[in-house]
């Protein structure tokens, strides 16, 4: 299996510009996660989906971000409009369970960086 | 509030020395803990998992112990290569289904 797949890799923009972020989970995963990482805070669950509903968005900043996963095998995270406190790497996450008792396999993240 | 605390935040150490990294939590419950590595623009890679009644779990160089009582863990590095050059992110699993990470210590191992 090619593994958690994300795009696009880097993604440079000007504030207020719509940025949408791509993840394939690995085939047969019924849960996925997104998670923003900085030097400041860490790794920040943003949502998390369980057969391609989402469960919890609790960590999802405010309104200028949404997230979707219209089928099992493709999920975005899509935010507007973009500011540069959003800039950040966005991890996409698949796991064959909740997030507890089943390990999660991340894909190589997508560096955002708004200017 | 959950938390997962690590130490040190970064770490020096030349090649074929021994390191040890720490992670302090306050989960509860408490169902797993699980060390991961995370390479440089690379997304974080499972390490060690141990259950609650677990206190110590190996992977090559890679030992990792957990003592419950004190509610601390560590991960143990033996004979470190220029390869273990990453962050080491402590994640603890408890009754929630979503895992509490920590800030991860970054190790630079020099030749």
């Amino acid at each position: 299996d090619a593994g958690v797949i994300q795009s696009p890799r880097h993604e440079v923009t000007e504030m207020g510009q719509e940025v949408t972020l791509r993840c394939k989970p690995i085939s047969g995963h019924n849960s996925l996660f997104w998670y923003r990482q900085t030097m400041m805070r860490g790794l920040e669950l943003l949502i998390y989906f369980n057969n391609n509903v989402p469960i919890d968005d609790s960590g999802m900043p405010e309104d200028r971000f949404s997230a979707k996963m219209p089928n099992a095998s493709f999920s975005t995270l899509k935010i507007q409009p973009s500011e540069p406190r959003d800039s950040a790497v966005y991890f996409c996450a698949s796991s064959l369970g909740d997030g507890s008792s089943y390990e999660q396999y991340f894909g190589p993240g997508t560096r955002l960086t708004v200017t | 509030k959950n938390q997962v605390e690590q130490s040190p935040q970064s770490l020096i150490i030349l090649e074929g020395k021994n390191c040890t990294l720490q992670c302090n939590y306050t989960v509860s419950p408490f169902s797993n803990l699980r060390w991961y590595k995370q390479d440089t623009g690379r997304g974080p890679v499972s390490l060690t998992i141990m259950t609650f009644s677990e206190n110590t779990k190996s992977n090559g160089r890679y030992t990792a112990t957990l003592d419950a009582d004190t509610k601390q863990s560590s991960l143990h590095i033996t004979a470190s290569q220029l390869s273990d050059s990453a962050s080491y992110i402590c994640v603890l699993s408890g009754g929630s289904y979503i895992p509490t990470f920590g800030r991860g210590t970054s190790l630079i191992v020099h030749p």
